[in-house]
């Protein structure tokens, strides 16, 4: 199974937005219902940010939103700050009820 | 807090079995629907998802991988563990163990154990 496509780097200053797409073949992305998504800061694991394509754990900040269409989902960061330079991956399901990562996407803060 | 905390040793040879314990605390590996998996990350690369067991005992493993994994729970013990067989220096990894809610069609990794470098010697 191929990983969900994602671009390998993005950027942004501080207090711009940025958007992480995840795009995967139709036939799992596009009808599987919901996406996660981690940051993972070097060297400590990854956290989950979005959960259900939209949904933010308690204590994630509101500045980091989901959203999916079709086959592609994509995470947009707001106000970015220092802090949220990081790697970030994305997850949903397979048709065949496998789990599958996006290749990540990092994130630098100029 | 639910907290995991894998163990294993940190070195294996070519062509041995790769063998991780994941520890389970604040919290009983039989409590609620949970699935509990294994994810790995080479050096410098993406995740790869390994497999996961549900409470039940069912299991589900990565296709790429499906013929040397195998993942067992001891619920006497609060951990789960990971069996990978005829490893190569491609095993070579940090390999983390989390918690994954059993929700239809929502994959919901939450919390994850600290990770485990593993390397593959020849």
């Amino acid at each position: 199974q191929s990983a969900l496509t994602q671009p390998a780097s993005v950027s942004g200053s501080p207090g711009q937005s940025i958007t992480i797409s995840c795009t995967g073949p139709s036939s799992d992305l596009g009808t599987s219902a919901f996406v996660s998504w981690y940051r993972q800061h070097p060297g400590k694991a990854p956290k989950l940010i979005i959960y259900d394509s939209t949904k933010r754990p308690s204590g994630i900040s509101n500045r980091f939103s989901g959203s999916k269409s079709g086959n592609t989902a994509s995470l947009t960061i707001s106000g970015l700050q220092s802090e949220d330079e990081a790697d970030y991956y994305c997850t949903s399901y397979t048709t065949a009820n496998t789990l599958l990562f996006g290749g990540g996407t990092k994130l630098t803060v100029l | 807090q639910v907290q995991l905390q894998e163990s294993g040793p940190g070195l294996v040879k070519s062509s041995q079995t790769l063998s991780l314990t994941c520890t389970v605390s604040g919290g009983s590996i039989n409590g609620g629907s949970y699935y509990w998996n294994w994810i790995r990350q080479p050096a410098g690369k993406g995740l790869e998802w390994i497999g996961r067991i549900y409470t039940s005992g069912s299991t589900t493993y990565n296709p790429s991988l499906q013929s040397r994994v195998s993942i067992s729970v001891d619920a006497s013990k609060n951990q789960f563990s990971l069996n990978l067989t005829s490893v190569t220096a491609a095993d070579t990894a940090l390999y983390y163990c989390a918690r994954d809610a059993a929700v239809a069609g929502s994959p919901w990794f939450a919390p994850w154990g600290q990770g485990l470098l593993v390397a593959v010697s020849s």
